[in-house]
């Protein structure tokens, strides 16, 4: 069975810019999580998606934005790009919301902020 | 006070030691208690996951839970240089998870 797939892995851009990253998670897992990972902060959640409605969010500002597809595709976006986030962002896949023993970890997109 | 505490090390052992992995928590609402493993350049891998305390094994590896304390930890018995990685400990309560920052290992062969 296919894992969980993130594109691109790797993303340079420019203070101001936006950003759009993608997920697909594992063929019948119908939640999707995001998440930030920094050496300072650890591995922060971004906010979570099933039933292509926003169940929980995390603690970021209005930038950080996401949406899931009918088929549990995932895209998060964030605008107007800070030096600060650059980070590796994380997507997860589980069955249903709440099922962190069903959760599995996509290899992350690396983003560079210049 | 932080919600969840890891050392974030690293931690060098020598191969075929017991490993000790440890967190502590400040909230006694949460009720999930994981351990992930993640590599260099990959996402976390789940390694145990459970939700009372005590011991959990599976093979070379033990979650310990003690709720009474707020502490949780992760033994590996005959380490392996292939264990070398990051280990988080990720604790979750309702529909919310915290993760510590994650303590590096090294398995010197």
């Amino acid at each position: 069975k296919a894992g969980v797939t993130q594109t691109p892995r790797y993303l340079i851009k420019t203070r101001g810019q936006q950003v759009t990253l993608s997920c697909s998670p594992i063929s019948g897992h119908r939640s999707v999580s995001w998440y930030q990972q920094t050496p300072g902060q650890g591995l922060q959640f971004l906010f979570e998606y099933f039933s292509e409605t926003q169940r929980n969010k995390g603690n970021f500002p209005g930038r950080f934005s996401g949406r899931q597809f009918s088929n549990s595709r995932s895209e998060m976006n964030v605008s107007t790009l800070e030096l600060g986030d650059s980070a590796l962002y994380l997507c997860a896949s589980s069955l249903r919301p709440g099922q962190q023993e069903t959760q599995y970890f996509g290899p992350g997109t690396r983003l560079l902020v210049l | 006070q932080k919600e969840v505490e890891q050392d974030p090390g690293p931690l060098s052992v020598p191969e075929g030691a017991i490993v000790s992995l440890n967190c502590t928590y400040s909230n006694s609402a949460f009720q999930y208690f994981m351990w992930y493993r993640q590599y260099s350049r990959k996402g976390p891998e789940l390694l145990m996951y459970t939700y009372s305390s005590g011991n959990k094994e599976d093979g070379r590896f033990t979650a310990q839970v003690d709720k009474s304390s707020k502490y949780i930890s992760l033994f590996i018995r005959d380490s392996q240089p292939s264990d070398s990685a990051t280990y988080l400990c990720a604790l979750s309560r309702d529909d919310k998870i915290i993760f510590g920052k994650g303590t590096r290992l090294h398995i010197l062969p």
